[in-house]
């Protein structure tokens, strides 16, 4: 069964200061995956995505992951994180086989930003 | 337009009580997704729709959780007599197409309470 692993529940970081959050996954296919952010009160944005291609995606909010099959990781990195990006972050991974848009998430970091 | 809408957006019930919880889509969005978030895990998917069509229900907890979508727009969730571990955020989320069903716009939530 497909599964994410977010080995790192919570995580806190100085503003200014690089970020990377792990993600890893279980998936016998190349999978579809996903970054998304939920900040307090508000619904989940999504932050980028990978179908295939290019393994390092660009995304919103200057985010970037880099997708590494040898690894089954997608990790989600920052240079220079800000105060704003304090919030809850997901890694999830599209049922791939069937199309439907089933996403498998993750248990979830939580971002905190020291000023 | 307006993003994915869900009311109400916060629900207390008793034990027992039935409630309904209600989505309103992106106009002109074809697919929509309902799913399960508890407190401090990430969304659990429930069941899916394309149009009035309910695809995929195997996230469905137990035969109290119904859900529908009538005329292939707005999507109510019903649950009926709620027990303490319905309590959850519940989100909605839409996507143009089959073809783009990964590209989903998640709506706030409602936030469930079963005393």
């Amino acid at each position: 069964a497909q599964s994410v692993t977010q080995p790192d529940i919570h995580i806190t970081v100085s503003e200014g200061a690089s970020l990377e959050l792990r993600c890893n996954y279980s998936y016998g296919a190349t999978p579809y995956l996903f970054w998304y952010v939920q900040s307090p009160g508000q619904g989940l944005q999504l932050l980028l995505k990978y179908f295939s291609g290019d393994t390092l995606v660009q995304g919103i909010k200057g985010f970037e992951a880099e997708f590494k099959r040898s690894q089954s990781s997608f990790n989600l990195r920052k240079p220079s994180v800000h105060w704003s990006d304090a919030a809850e972050y997901f890694c999830a991974v599209g049922h791939g086989s069937s199309n439907t848009g089933k996403l498998i998430f993750g248990q979830g970091t939580t971002l905190q930003v020291k000023p | 337009g307006a993003g994915v809408s869900q009311s109400p957006r916060y629900k207390v019930a008793k034990r027992g009580q039935d409630v309904a919880l209600r989505c309103d889509p992106i106009s002109g969005h074809v697919s929509l997704f309902w799913y399960q978030q508890a407190l401090g895990q990430g969304p659990e998917f429930l069941t899916y729709f394309q149009n009035e069509a309910q695809l995929d229900k195997s996230g469905l907890p137990s035969d109290r959780f119904f859900a529908e979508r009538p005329e292939g727009s707005v999507s109510t969730l019903k649950i009926q007599r709620t027990q303490q571990e319905d309590s959850a955020v519940y989100l909605c989320a839409s996507s143009w197409s089959l073809d783009r069903a990964y590209e989903q716009y998640f709506g706030p939530g409602t936030r469930l309470t079963v005393t």
